[in-house]
């Protein structure tokens, strides 16, 4: 499969709940994104990795918790979140030029 | 602090007629400006940037730094362009990666 490809498509998780989103890029690139997309807010940056190693936190509460474990997956691990993270959570790479390639994204609703 | 904003949310017009898509900017040092398009079912996608100067799908925009705008613009609209349209501004590369800040977005509506 080509491009960046994101898991699960959809995810309904309790309060208390621990899960996972995971990204996965096939095009090389050496940066990789998470941005929240709300329905009454623009694009959220939360984390930024270049290389591997975080390169912004966009002031992101620690229910949220990045992964990297090389440059081509990036999880977001979920912990004990609120109604209010319900969003469509998008997963983008990019490689030195000003693009950034999307993927289909994770709807997430939090109960 | 970067800051783009799109003014219209909703933005609809004839086929054959022109459109323009605002977007402003705040931004204190030299930015770079973009156009994300996101049609129907579709994944985000980069339509142009200003750099470039060039045109995609008959779209153009402007980067004028006097009124730290980059109106998106077509003269003849077509069904085909109905989609969600994002400004997006990159003030900042951090070791090779992009620090995009979007816009609200405008959903564009084409009618026939």
């Amino acid at each position: 499969e080509t491009g960046v490809t994101q898991t699960p498509r959809h995810l309904v998780m309790g309060m208390t709940n621990k899960k996972s989103l995971k990204c996965e890029q096939h095009l090389g690139h050496n940066a990789m994104y998470w941005y929240k997309q709300s329905a009454k807010k623009p694009l959220e940056l939360m984390f930024v990795y270049n290389f591997k190693e975080q390169t912004e936190n966009n002031s992101v509460p620690s229910r949220f918790s990045p992964e990297c474990p090389n440059s081509s997956h990036l999880f977001l691990h979920l912990h004990t979140l609120q109604p209010e993270d319900s969003a469509l959570y998008l997963c983008a790479s990019s490689q030195d030029v000003p693009e950034l390639f999307f993927g289909s994204g994770t709807q997430l609703s939090v109960l | 602090a970067q800051r783009v904003t799109q003014p219209e949310k909703l933005l609809s017009v004839f086929k054959g007629a022109p459109v323009e898509l605002k977007c402003n900017y705040s931004y204190s040092g030299s930015p770079e400006l973009f156009w994300y398009v996101q049609y129907s079912r579709q994944r985000l996608q980069l339509l142009l940037r200003h750099i470039s100067r060039e045109s995609i799908k008959g779209f153009t925009a402007d980067l004028n730094k006097g009124e730290t705008s980059f109106h998106l613009k077509k003269p003849f609209a077509q069904e085909e362009d109905s989609a969600m349209y994002y400004c997006a501004l990159s003030g900042l590369l951090v070791q090779g990666a992009q620090k995009l800040v979007f816009g609200q977005g405008t959903r564009l509506t084409i009618n026939p």
